[in-house]
């Protein structure tokens, strides 16, 4: 059965610090990928997707994630977290057309 | 400007009623979808539409009714027969087309007393 894992479900980083979010899907072939930010009582945002082409895709607020197809992995990284990231991270599959499924979530909190 | 709305925000029922939570969009989307979330659990789909008067059950279709009488609204009932209807549901749209992103509404937090 298809599926996405989200390893980390809590994560803690010092503002200025690197993130990195880690992803993984199974699947055999290549799905297309997803990240989305919540905000407490919101909903989702969409950071960035990977259809095809460039493994490593841009998104918004200077997120960026890259595409292992030997992994079946798909992490988010960011340089510098900054305050106004925490959230609530969700990585996102869409295996066919209406079929996604989405990980049970990382909630980042950052540290002044 | 174009989105997605959800009304209302938050909605106390008591347990043996049902409840419909409103889901519109004006982005002339073609698929609109509900999904339930839960701490710890991320997204679970309830129902999905990929026209109008035709949608269909997601993974935790049972307690839950749908309509889609019109391209922009997308009802999702909460009847009495859900076990554990208190959660988070967040209504999303996309373009019929398999790479098109799925736009999400603000959300409706049900609580049932």
């Amino acid at each position: 059965a298809q599926s996405v894992t989200q390893p980390d479900i809590h994560i803690t980083v010092s503002e200025g610090a690197s993130l990195e979010l880690r992803c993984n899907y199974s699947y055999g072939a290549t799905p297309y990928l997803f990240w989305y930010v919540q905000s407490p009582g919101q909903g989702l945002q969409l950071l960035l997707k990977y259809f095809s082409g460039d493994t490593l895709v841009q998104g918004i607020k200077g997120f960026e994630a890259e595409f292992k197809r030997s992994q079946s992995s798909f992490n988010l990284r960011k340089p510098s977290v900054h305050w106004s990231d925490a959230a609530e991270y969700f990585c996102a599959v869409m295996y066919n057309n209406n079929d996604m499924r989405f990980g049970a979530g990382t909630r980042l909190t950052v540290k002044p | 400007d174009g989105g997605i709305t959800q009304s209302p925000k938050y909605l106390f029922r008591k347990e043996g009623q049902n409840v419909t939570l409103s889901c519109e969009q004006n982005l002339n989307h073609d698929a609109m979808y509900w999904y339930r979330q839960d701490p710890g659990q991320g997204l679970r789909l309830i129902y999905y539409s990929q026209i109008v008067n035709d949608f269909q059950k997601g993974d935790i279709a049972e307690g839950y009714s749908v309509s889609r009488e019109k391209k922009e609204s997308f009802p999702l009932t909460v009847t009495s027969a859900q076990k554990n209807p208190t959660a988070f549901y967040l209504c999303a749209s996309r373009l019929a087309g398999a790479s098109d992103t799925q736009y999400f509404g603000p959300g409706t937090r049900l609580t049932v007393l």
